[in-house]
């Protein structure tokens, strides 16, 4: 049963255009969330998290946004850059199971020099 | 601050055969987490340790993995015997585990594992 969903393999954005990558999620204790961008051969890297207390949340370029009431969280990139191509996954857990984290299945983005 | 580390980084082995993969987490980091990524799949996790305790191994499958974190601090996950299906990249991640809330994990290279 996947609780957390990305439902677009793959994202093509030329650069300086802004990135949009989705997530759904289906577990409404969900109360966390975060993205993490991988490269080829290394593990996944934090980029940013949101509390459900809150509905947006900004680091530089990136910030993503909760919408509750849909169940959909997404990562914003602006600009793009041709070092943002890598594999993003967001990642979602509840204050009831601890620390454990629900990954989605990870949106493949390229940057278009 | 050194990441997570992990070793091999690479291991192919056969079926039936045995494996073990080593973690050791950032330095002060109390807890410790075992994650199975299939191709095209997000990481799953198989287990979680709270310094030498096991919080959590509902998703590991016990017949054939183990896990243990003797001391508190490194910790291996063992596979015996190894299926086809067991093919997949196996990340260790830690957190600061202070707080009963919510942690960002920091995860390791991870280590490939391929099952012929």
């Amino acid at each position: 049963d996947q609780q957390v969903k990305q439902n677009s393999p793959s994202l093509s954005v030329q650069e300086g255009r802004i990135s949009i990558l989705n997530c759904d999620y289906t577990n409404s204790m969900f109360d966390y969330f975060l993205w993490y961008k991988k490269y080829p051969a290394e593990g996944p890297t934090f980029l940013i998290s949101i509390s459900s207390i809150k509905d947006k949340n900004e680091d530089g370029r990136f910030t993503v946004f909760l919408n509750k009431s849909a169940k959909h969280l997404s990562l914003h990139i602006v600009p793009s850059q041709p070092g943002d191509s890598a594999v993003y996954f967001c990642a979602a857990s509840a204050m009831y199971t601890g620390n454990q984290f629900y990954f989605g299945t990870g949106t493949s983005l390229t940057v278009i020099p | 601050e050194a990441g997570v580390a992990q070793s091999p980084r690479y291991k192919i082995i056969e079926k039936r055969q045995s494996v073990a993969f080593w973690c050791n987490p950032i330095s002060g980091h109390a807890t410790l987490y075992w994650y199975q990524q299939i191709l095209g799949q997000g990481p799953k996790l198989l287990i979680q340790f709270q310094n030498n305790g096991v919080v959590d191994d509902s998703q590991l499958p016990k017949d054939r993995f183990s896990a243990e974190r003797l001391k508190g601090v490194d910790s291996t996950l063992k596979i015996q015997p190894a299926k086809l299906e067991d093919s997949a990249v196996y990340l260790c991640a830690s957190s600061p585990g202070q707080r009963r809330v919510q942690e960002t994990q920091y995860f390791g290279p991870g280590t490939r594992l391929l099952v012929l």
